[in-house]
C-alpha cells in the first residue's frame, strides 16, 4: 500500500505571496492532520481534517488554512507569507483520527520563505 | 492542557551500549503515548505506541517502552544501539478533542560513536 505522499518537497517563496500544499493520505484513510516543524519551535499541530470538515484546530493564525476532497486529499493553504514561515510541513493520516489510532506521517514539503 | 518535556536536547552513546530517551508528559486522564522517530530530510516514523494494558511496550527495530502512571514518564529503551539508529526522536501524546492531534516533545537527537 502506498504511503502518505506530499507535493511539492521543497518550495521557495517570497514574502507576501501564498502556497498551497497537498498532502494524499494512505488509501482508506479519511483523516488527515498537518503540523509545522521548526528548529526554534518544535512539532506544532496546525489542524485535521476528516470528511471534508475540519474537526480540530492548532493555534496559528487566520493566514494558515486547509481543506479537504471527497477522496480525502488534503491541501494547506499559507496566505501572505512571513519569514518565519520557513518550516518543514508535514502532513499525516489515519482511518479516523480518534484516539490511539497511529498517524502516518508523509516526507513532507519544505517550505523556504525568502 | 497536555503537554510533552523530553528533558534530553542531544545524546552520544557508543555502537553497542544500551539506550534510554526520557519522555514526561502531563494528561488528566489515562493517555495515548508515541514514539516516533526521524532521520534526516525524512518524515515521521512510528517505534511504538500505547494506549492500555501491558505497560512495557514492544516496537520495530528493538525499541522497547514503559509506561509509569506515577511517574508521568513513557521512557524509550534499546539494549544496544547501532550506528543506524542516530536520528532524532519524538515523545507524543493525543490532544484533547482526541482527533488527529498530536502533542510532540522537543525531540531528543541521538548521535552514535562507532
Amino acid at each position: 500500500k502506498a504511503g502518505v505522499t506530499q507535493t511539492p518537497r521543497y518550495l521557495i517563496k517570497t514574502r507576501g505571496q501564498q502556497v498551497t500544499l497537498s498532502c494524499s493520505p494512505i488509501s482508506g484513510h479519511r483523516s488527515v492532520s498537518w503540523y509545522q516543524q521548526t528548529p526554534g519551535q518544535g512539532l506544532q499541530f496546525l489542524f485535521e481534517y476528516f470528511s471534508e470538515t475540519q474537526r480540530n484546530k492548532g493555534n496559528f493564525p487566520g493566514r494558515f488554512s486547509g481543506r479537504q476532497f471527497s477522496n480525502s486529499r488534503s491541501e494547506m493553504n499559507v496566505s501572505t507569507l512571513e519569514l518565519g514561515d520557513s518550516a518543514l510541513y508535514l502532513c499525516a493520516s489515519s482511518l479516523a483520527g480518534t484516539g490511539g489510532e497511529t498517524q502516518y506521517f508523509g516526507p513532507g514539503t519544505r517550505l523556504l520563505v525568502l | 492542557a497536555q503537554s510533552v518535556t523530553q528533558p534530553d536536547i542531544h545524546i552520544t552513546v557508543s555502537e553497542g551500549a544500551s539506550l534510554e530517551l526520557r519522555c514526561n508528559y502531563s494528561y488528566g486522564a489515562t493517555p495515548y503515548l508515541f514514539w516516533y522517530v526521524q532521520s534526516p530530510g525524512q518524515g515521521l516514523q512510528l517505534l511504538l505506541k500505547y494506549f492500555s494494558g501491558d505497560t512495557l511496550v514492544q516496537g520495530i527495530k528493538g525499541f522497547e517502552a514503559e509506561f509509569k502512571r506515577s511517574q508521568s514518564s513513557f521512557n524509550l529503551r534499546k539494549p544496544s544501539v547501532h550506528w543506524s539508529d542516530a536520528a532524532e526522536y519524538f515523545c507524543a501524546v493525543v490532544g484533547s478533542g482526541n482527533t488527529g492531534k498530536l502533542i510532540f516533545g522537543q525531540g531528543t537527537t541521538l548521535q552514535v560513536k562507532p
